[in-house]
């Protein structure tokens, strides 16, 4: 059961343009979100989060949007730079969840941007 | 550096063979996870490590696969009696919990070739 998913495997984008990276999630618990980016040969990094008291988080040229209701999330990067190619995951947890579920990031499939300068 | 290192970056192996792969956390985090990344596709949870709780072991794919985290710090993953579909990028993260956010830092991985 795939309780994150990110649809589309890959996309594509002119530099400068707006890059649009999409998560649905299925578990209604799930009540924080977190994106990383993802080179070749490296670990991943955390790049932005959003808790779901929020519908919008920003961070430079990083936002996250959050539609509860529809349980989709976004990621926009505006402008697009060619250093953005990555692979981008979302990934979403229960912060309320105990024992041994505590903190326990469920990471949807990745979706690989490309930015053509 | 500060971060989180794992050991070795590559390894090959024989079908058959035990493999250990290390994970060495950022000081002072808590919390310590193991997932691999099969060719194509997304990060699998594997195990949790928590302080002195318990791991949750529900991510791990058979009995061939076990880990352990001595002195809350160090983990090892064990895999016996490797199999081809074993061949994955294998990573390690750490996180401060309980803290301010859900960040979980990880290592540049392991990557497995099962011959």
């Amino acid at each position: 059961d795939q309780q994150v998913k990110q649809n589309s495997p890959s996309l594509s984008v002119q530099e400068g343009r707006i890059s649009i990276l999409n998560c649905d999630y299925t578990n209604s618990m799930f009540d924080y979100f977190l994106w990383y980016k993802k080179y070749p040969a490296e670990g991943p990094t955390f790049l932005i989060s959003i808790s779901s008291i929020k519908d919008k988080n920003e961070d430079g040229r990083f936002t996250v949007f959050l539609n509860k209701s529809a349980k989709h999330l976004s990621l926009h990067i505006v402008p697009s730079q060619p250093g953005d190619s990555a692979v981008y995951f979302c990934a979403a947890l229960q912060s309320n969840a105990g024992g041994t579920s505590y903190g326990k990031l469920t990471f949807g499939q990745g979706t690989i941007l490309t930015v053509h300068p | 550096g500060a971060g989180v290192s794992q050991s070795p970056s590559n390894k090959v192996t024989e079908k058959g063979k035990d493999v250990e792969l290390r994970c060495d956390p950022i000081s002072g985090h808590t919390a310590l996870y193991w997932y691999r990344q099969s060719l194509g596709q997304g990060l699998e949870f594997l195990i949790y490590f928590q302080g002195n709780s318990a791991p949750d072991k529900s991510g791990l794919p058979s009995d061939r696969f076990s880990a352990e985290r001595t002195g809350g710090s160090v983990s090892t993953l064990t895999i016996q009696r490797t199999q081809q579909e074993d061949s994955a990028v294998y990573l390690c993260a750490s996180s401060l919990i309980p803290g301010s956010s859900y960040e979980q830092y990880f290592g540049p991985g392991t990557r497995l070739t099962v011959t």
